[in-house]
């Protein structure tokens, strides 16, 4: 069976400073996995994607992951956090059976202060 | 030209009754699903329809019944609404199986 454990429920930057959001996956197929943001009343963006290609993607809005197999993690990074960064965050998984089905973690919310 | 759109973006109303959330695509897309996402922002999948048969469903009630007129809409009705159906309803979307989803700003059930 598949789940994600997002290991934080909250996370807490400055401006300007670096951005860790961690997760860790488990899975019995060779996993997809994805980093999607959601803003206030607003639906799911994809961030980015991992699927099988290189270990470390590079997303939007200057966002990267690296896939760690021996861990099992998909952290996601930013160099410097932005105010409009501020938003939940959530670590996905698919690739049960091939249809797609998305397992999603429980989601990291991140606050940015001045 | 929002991408994945739903209607309504809010419904509130009481116990019992009968209603139906709409979504639509633009984007050309086979396949479409519905999520719900609870009070504490955690997001489940509930159907998905590829070219409009069903592939997926998640032990939903039976209250709960999607139809896909043609590959660009998924609509969700939902009979004899509960207090526990308070939620946000997601609909998405992808261009196959394989694909990244997209989805839509979401409707805000709330069951009075």
């Amino acid at each position: 069976a598949q789940s994600v454990t997002q290991l934080d429920s909250h996370v807490s930057v400055s401006e300007g400073t670096p951005v860790l959001l961690r997760c860790n996956y488990s899975s019995s197929y060779s996993p997809s996995l994805f980093w999607y943001v959601q803003h206030p009343n607003k639906g799911l963006q994809l961030l980015l994607k991992y699927t099988s290609a290189a270990t470390l993607v590079k997303g939007i809005n200057g966002f990267e992951a690296e896939f760690k197999k021996s861990e099992t993690s998909f952290h996601l990074t930013k160099p410097s956090a932005h105010m409009s960064d501020a938003a939940e965050y959530f670590c996905v998984v698919s690739g049960d059976g091939g249809y797609n089905k998305l397992i999603f973690g429980a989601g990291t919310r991140l606050a940015v202060h001045p | 030209d929002t991408a994945v759109s739903q209607t309504p973006k809010y419904l509130v109303t009481q116990m019992g009754n009968d209603k139906s959330i709409k979504c639509e695509q633009n984007l050309g897309h086979d396949t479409m699903y519905w999520y719900k996402q609870d009070s504490k922002k955690f997001l489940k999948i509930m159907f998905s329809y590829n070219n409009k048969e069903l592939i997926i469903n998640e032990t939903v009630p039976n209250r709960f019944s999607p139809k896909s007129p043609d590959k660009a809409h998924l609509n969700l009705h939902i009979n004899s609404l509960e207090l526990g159906d308070s939620a946000v309803y997601f609909c998405a979307s992808s261009q196959d199986l394989k694909q990244p989803q997209h989805f839509g700003d979401g409707t805000r059930l709330s069951i009075l």
